[in-house]
């Protein structure tokens, strides 16, 4: 069966630099959640998307910006990277019967 | 402040052993959830109880609930080394479709 998919899996950046990260969530799937999670750290939630529109925002710094798709696929978009911004960030998808079906995730590292 | 609170933060078992891991939080929900991470990996979903419910089984797993108490554990029981992993509940907050997850037991099975 088809997962999330993330890409990449893995990215380096110097401080003050731009990243965009990728999701692809599962075929039929209309919401996108975006969760952040450093080391030792629960997932923090950052935004989500329902039907290409924002349905809730969290702990999403102002330098974070995320949109999804027409093919339904999101982008995470990080500027002036921060030390602090180095963490696990994952998508899910879920076809609204609450549960969330969780991507590998993309490690990024700021250096 | 974090929805759930998990308790104990580490928990370390033999093979055959049970493990029970608590989970609290603070607000109403609809729902909790319970969700395995295997180091650096995505989070996969196990068990979904309803705020109506106060106890469900999946294989050899088995969720309370106490609402009353705002509280929740996990049983795994017969574990298997194999089940070495970081568990974490996640509620829904009274309806909003994002999770906010605990900060999760960190169970290790040795062989």
């Amino acid at each position: 069966a088809a997962g999330v998919i993330q890409s990449p899996r893995h990215l380096i950046k110097e401080k003050r630099e731009t990243a965009t990260l990728k999701c692809y969530p599962i075929p039929r799937h209309d919401t996108v959640y975006w969760y952040q999670q450093g080391p030792g750290q629960d997932p923090q939630f950052l935004i989500s998307f329902y039907e290409k529109m924002q349905s809730d925002k969290g702990s999403i710094p102002d330098r974070f910006s995320a949109q999804q798709f027409s093919d339904y696929h999101s982008e995470l978009n990080m500027s002036s990277l921060e030390l602090g911004d180095s963490a696990l960030y994952f998508c899910a998808s879920s076809s609204g019967d609450e549960k969330l079906f969780f991507g590998s995730g993309t490690q990024l590292s700021v250096l | 402040s974090q929805q759930g609170e998990e308790d104990p933060q580490a928990l370390s078992i033999q093979e055959g052993e049970n493990a029970t891991m608590n989970c609290s939080y603070k607000t109403s929900i609809n729902n909790l959830q319970w969700y395995r991470q295997n180091s650096g990996r995505g989070l996969v979903h196990l068990i979904l109880i309803r705020s109506n419910e106060r106890e469900k089984h999946s294989g050899r797993l088995r969720v309370t609930l106490d609402t009353s108490k705002k509280s929740s554990s996990l049983l795994i029981t017969a574990s298997r080394a194999a089940d070495t992993a970081s568990y974490f509940c996640a509620t829904d907050q009274g309806g909003s479709e994002k999770l906010v997850f605990g900060k999760g037991t960190k169970l290790t099975v040795n062989p």
